[in-house]
């Protein structure tokens, strides 16, 4: 498929490990690397996670990524209340000549 | 650092032409380790892609938005500007424009982003 799936939503407390998926194809997720990005409603995204699971310098060490078949995750341990925000996925996708596709994206609450 | 920073009309009539520019300040447009995107997100639906451009002015698209995009850049500006043609309602959204980066072969991510600027499409 075209799209990237991930959950609408999700939640925990401060202190708590969190995970979002994101399931894609094998035109998109199964042959290529995926990246994360944090997104607060009026604000530029910030780039969480590159090639699967690498940080970008500034990134803390909290946040980390995973990539298996057609299925990356997004892990966030030590939950802080400014973690709260929407979190998305993305790759490059081979269908209509090559395009990027995003996942629909995951509000993160913290309770 | 480097920033990013869309501009034009926030209305667009049904029919006419959206025109945006993206104005990068604190480096260069003309890296070639780089490309430029623009990026849209209708209210309560998901990013789509609408295309890239090179500094040296090459260019690939979303095939979906077919022949209605124009893309150009401007390196005496540092600037790069999407045109998006006989718009509908459809194509009301927030657009972003963002800086694509490389770190290895097939390895690319979006490490830059606009805040995004609000088109309507309505007359």
């Amino acid at each position: 498929q075209s799209v990237l799936t991930q959950p609408p939503s999700a939640s925990g407390t401060p202190g708590q490990r969190v995970s979002i998926s994101c399931s894609g194809g094998s035109s998109n997720i199964g042959r290529h690397t995926v990246n994360w990005y944090q997104h607060l409603p009026g604000t530029a995204p910030r780039l969480l996670i590159y090639s699967n699971n690498q940080r970008p310098s500034g990134v803390p060490d909290r946040f980390s990524g995973s990539k298996s078949g057609t299925s990356a995750s997004l892990a966030i341990s030590g939950l802080q209340s400014e973690d709260e925000a929407d979190y998305f996925c993305a790759a490059w996708d081979d269908s209509l000549n090559g395009l990027w596709v995003f996942g629909g994206g995951t509000k993160l609450t913290v309770l | 650092q480097v920033q990013l920073q869309e501009s034009g009309p926030g209305l667009v009539k049904p029919s006419q032409t959206l025109s945006l520019t993206c104005t990068v300040s604190g480096g260069s447009i003309s890296s070639g380790s780089h490309y430029w995107s623009w990026i849209r997100q209708p209210a309560g639906k998901r990013l789509e892609w609408i295309g890239r451009i090179y500094f040296n002015g090459g260019t690939n698209h979303n095939a979906s938005l077919k022949s209605r995009i124009t893309m150009s850049v401007d390196t005496s500006k540092n600037q790069f500007s999407l045109k998006l043609t006989s718009v509908t309602a459809a194509d009301t959204a927030v657009y972003f424009c963002a800086r694509g980066s490389w770190v290895e072969k097939g390895v690319w991510f979006f490490d830059l982003w606009g805040r995004g600027t609000l088109v309507t499409v309505s007359s």
